[in-house]
């Protein structure tokens, strides 16, 4: 099955500064979500990406997929403390009916 | 509102008592499916469903069955649970059978005394 690994797995910031989690298949990406979840509760989806190159943003965060489509990027900008959590991606198999997840990475912003 | 309910959100059991976890999705979805996290693994699937009577194991499907007789329901089963299936339990539904989003519940967390 696909592998997902994500770093960093924990990453402290001061409010307003920058951050960027990767995330690195070995295999090629088929479709690749990010997700974001507060410490015991359900997933939040943030965004899908599917082609080589693709990038979205909402907000302040903006996720891409690299051309070879085995690797993205999530990056915040000015984080703030609601942007706390942890942020797990997940790849789709070849049919896109089953996910694999990264062991997520755990973001705390510092006031 | 849309929504995925899953029932009960906290259960303290022993090894071999029959149980299970039910989900609930009021959107119409086809595809459903039931996740693990555990600390240091991640999230692991564990079956999943693409249509009423349609169900396929995930990475991780040993000590749980499921059924789909309904379209809005997809109940996790753990005939004999074991300490080993401790673990916060996330149902997911996603709209047709492919590559979109997947809209997940608020857990469940399960401990096997």
């Amino acid at each position: 099955s696909q592998e997902l690994e994500q770093s960093p797995q924990s990453l402290i910031v001061q409010e307003g500064k920058n951050l960027t989690i990767n995330c690195t298949s070995s295999k090629t990406l088929y479709g690749l979500y990010w997700y974001k979840q507060k410490y015991g509760e359900g997933l939040i989806f943030l965004m899908m990406l599917q082609k080589g190159g693709e990038e979205k943003s909402h907000e302040k965060i903006t996720a891409k997929l690299d051309e070879k489509k085995q690797q993205s990027s999530l990056h915040i900008t000015a984080s703030q403390p609601s942007h706390a959590g942890i942020y797990l991606c997940g790849a789709d198999n070849n049919a896109g009916n089953m996910l694999t997840f990264g062991g997520g990475t755990r973001l705390m912003v510092k006031p | 509102e849309a929504q995925v309910t899953q029932n009960p959100r906290y259960l303290i059991t022993v090894t071999g008592k029959k149980l299970t976890v039910t989900c609930s999705q009021n959107m119409n979805h086809e595809y459903m499916s039931w996740y693990r996290q555990d600390p240091g693994l991640g999230l692991r699937q564990i079956y999943y469903s693409m249509n009423v009577e349609v169900t396929d194991k995930g990475d991780v499907p040993e000590g749980y069955k499921v059924s789909r007789k309904e379209k809005r329901n997809f109940p996790l089963i753990l005939e004999s649970p074991s300490p080993n299936q401790t673990s916060l339990y996330f149902c997911a539904t996603m709209r047709g059978v492919s590559y979109n989003e997947q809209f997940f519940g608020p857990g469940t967390r399960l401990t096997v005394l």
